[in-house]
Parts: C-alpha cells; structure tokens; sequence
C-alpha cells in the first residue's frame, strides 16, 4: 500500500514566519511530488511540483525533496494570514499515469 | 493556463434524482481526467480515472453503475450520479491533466457540492 503522510496539524505561526510543512512517502518509484493549497470549502490549487533532489524555490515558497529519505517539505517564508489553509502533498502513483496519491493534509494557521 | 472549469457548483435535489457534472479543461487537452470526492475535513478520495475515447478505471469500492463517467472528448469528462440518496451528498471535485507522462500536474476545477434532500 503507496502511503504519503502528513501531520494533520493544526500548525500555527505568527504572521511574518517561517512556516514548515512536511510529508513522508513509501513509494520509492515514484518521481513526482506536488504541493497543493486548499482553502475551507474550495478545490486544491497547485502550489509547486519537484522531481529532483534539492530545493525548488518560487517566490516565498520553497519545496525540498530528499529521496533517500523519501520526505519531502515546502517552506512558506513571510507567512501571511491568507496562507492560512490545508496543505496537501502529493505523489504520483508510478506507471504511465499521473494518478495522485494525496496525504491527508496539514491545516496551517498564521496567527495576525 | 491550465483552467478546469467545472459545473455546476452547488446542487440541491430530492432522494432519486440523477445528477450529472460537467468537467471542462478550457485552454488544453486533457488526456486524463481525474474524479474525486471530499467529505467534511477529510482529504480528496480518487474515485475513478477517466482516458478520452475509452471506459474509466475506477478505484476499489467505487459503484460504476452508480457513478457513471463519459470522457468524449479531449476537453469534456462527465461525472453522473445515478438514483442520489443522502449518502451521496458530498464535493466531487473533477482534476484534468495535459498528459505527457507522471510529471504532469493535475489542475481542479472549483468542485460541486451535491446535497440530496
């Protein structure tokens, strides 16, 4: 069974902090992984994607993968009240489809 | 880029009543489509996949009578619930992908909330 895990949170920050998200995964075929935000009641918006070892950074947003350790984070700098939301890692389920296996989401709060 | 337009957003009906929901992917092809369902505070559940011009795949525990999937072109799929009760109401929310393998994202559309009387 292809698991991805996240702590469920709440995660709470002050505004202006560095807030850190974090997931674990057991497929190591898989070599997709995509952060995604979602808002109470709204669909999942993409927020990054990473496929190599490393960081990916996009504007305050910073994604960092480590395969040997199959973790993956996404980094949220200058946390802002309208960050607030559920994060959801997700990761392909290997083979020819992009089908997602998602986590069950971390809520962020970033407290004004 | 990348829009999925889904709709309708929000549906009230009676217990019976079969309710369909468009998917669009309005400035790509979507090869694949992907339909989820949400309960309150828990996180998306695949229900089926959904390739142009073939059957959908669906996922273990999923009614393919119930949940009727049509994916007729490269820009529309079709989420139908057959004979709604209660138990049904829930967001189902439509994803579509442009193809070209496992690093491609999904884009949602903005999701339907079914609530059956």
């Amino acid at each position: 069974q292809k698991e991805v895990e996240q702590n469920s949170g709440p995660l709470s920050v002050p505004e202006g902090a560095i807030a850190s998200l974090n997931c674990t995964y057991s497929d190591r075929v898989s070599q997709s992984f995509f952060w995604y935000r979602q808002y109470s009641g709204k669909s999942p918006e993409l927020i990054m994607s990473i496929y190599s070892n490393g960081d990916k950074e996009d504007g305050r947003f910073t994604a960092q993968l480590n395969k040997a350790s199959q973790y993956v984070s996404l980094l949220i700098r200058d946390s802002q009240p309208s960050d607030s939301a559920t994060y959801l890692c997700a990761q392909t389920g290997g083979g020819a489809t992009n089908k997602l296996i998602f986590g069950t989401g971390t809520l962020l709060a970033v407290q004004p | 880029g990348a829009v999925v337009s889904q709709h309708p957003s929000r549906v009230i009906c009676k217990s019976g009543t079969s309710v369909k929901i468009e998917c669009r992917s309005l400035d790509f092809q979507a090869t694949t489509m992907f339909w989820y369902r949400q309960f309150p505070k828990k996180s998306l559940m695949l229900m089926a996949t959904s390739n142009e011009g073939s059957k959908a795949t669906y996922e273990q525990g999923v009614e393919k009578d119930k949940f009727l999937i049509n994916h007729a072109s490269l820009t529309l799929s079709t989420l139908t619930v057959t004979s709604a009760h209660p138990e049904d109401s829930s967001f189902y929310i439509c994803s579509a992908s442009g193809g070209g393998g496992p690093n491609q994202p999904q884009h949602f559309g903005d999701g339907t909330r079914l609530s059956i009387l």
